[in-house]
């Protein structure tokens, strides 16, 4: 059965770079089915998808997010990780990382996803 | 500003049906993805493609499209379905996501 893990720092200071790292267990980050994506939830607001790669390397993002997102991938760790710079208190969110399938076909989904971890942005 | 738009919040009697819908230009090229999301978990998708349920989820759960709607309909609302439902589906360019603006399901 295929887990998601997020893990990184709970708490941010305002300018700095935020960094999380999903591990995936139980099965491959190499398939060639899939890609791998970020999704973050602000506090009592809706999802907002941030970006996705595959295991290649090749990466698509959100158009508000691109100019401070990279996601990065780890094949020998079976790990893929999000680094958004400058941030502000507006980055403080749930974050969920997830696998993508289905885009070959245009039946995008994201499934399954990582429990999330809450990244505060605060001095 | 989101491209796919949902309905804030929607009530059904236990038993009955409900429909949520989505609405975005893209979904007239792109078929939709629905999660559903209860507090303090993590979403889990519920329906895909044309009209696909993932292993587990029960068959009172189906998806439809036209035009630019999509919907996810529930046949005999259970407590259990009371949740925040979101849409996905790629934008308009369809090299992106973008998730709905969410709809909350209460059920009465």
């Amino acid at each position: 059965q295929l887990q998601l893990q997020e893990s990184g720092p709970g708490l941010v200071k305002p300018s700095e770079t935020l960094s999380l790292t999903c591990t995936v267990s139980g099965g491959s980050i190499s398939s060639s089915s899939y890609y791998w994506g970020w999704i973050r939830q602000p506090p009592g607001k809706g999802l907002e998808w941030i970006g996705s790669i595959y295991y290649s390397g090749s990466t698509y993002y959100n158009p508000s997010l691109k100019s401070r997102v990279t996601i990065s991938v780890d094949t020998s760790k079976n790990q893929f990780s999000l680094k958004l710079s400058s941030v502000t208190a507006a980055d403080t969110a749930v974050y969920y990382c997830a696998r993508v399938g289905g885009i070959a076909v245009a039946e995008d989904w994201f499934d399954p996803w990582g429990q999330g971890t809450l990244v505060t942005v605060s001095s | 500003s989101s491209e796919l738009t949902q309905d804030p919040a929607v009530s059904v009697a236990l038993g009955q049906t409900v429909r949520i819908t989505c609405q975005g230009d893209s979904l007239r090229s792109y078929y939709a993805s629905w999660y559903q999301q209860k507090p303090g978990q993590a979403p889990v998708l519920v329906i895909y493609g044309k009209n696909n349920r993932p292993s587990g989820i029960p068959d009172r759960f189906s998806g439809s499209s036209s035009g630019n709607t999509a919907s996810l309909t529930i046949t005999g609302a259970q407590a259990e379905d009371e949740a925040d439902y979101y849409c996905n589906s790629r934008d308009s360019s369809g090299n992106h996501h973008v998730f709905g603006t969410g709809t909350k399901v209460t059920v009465l």
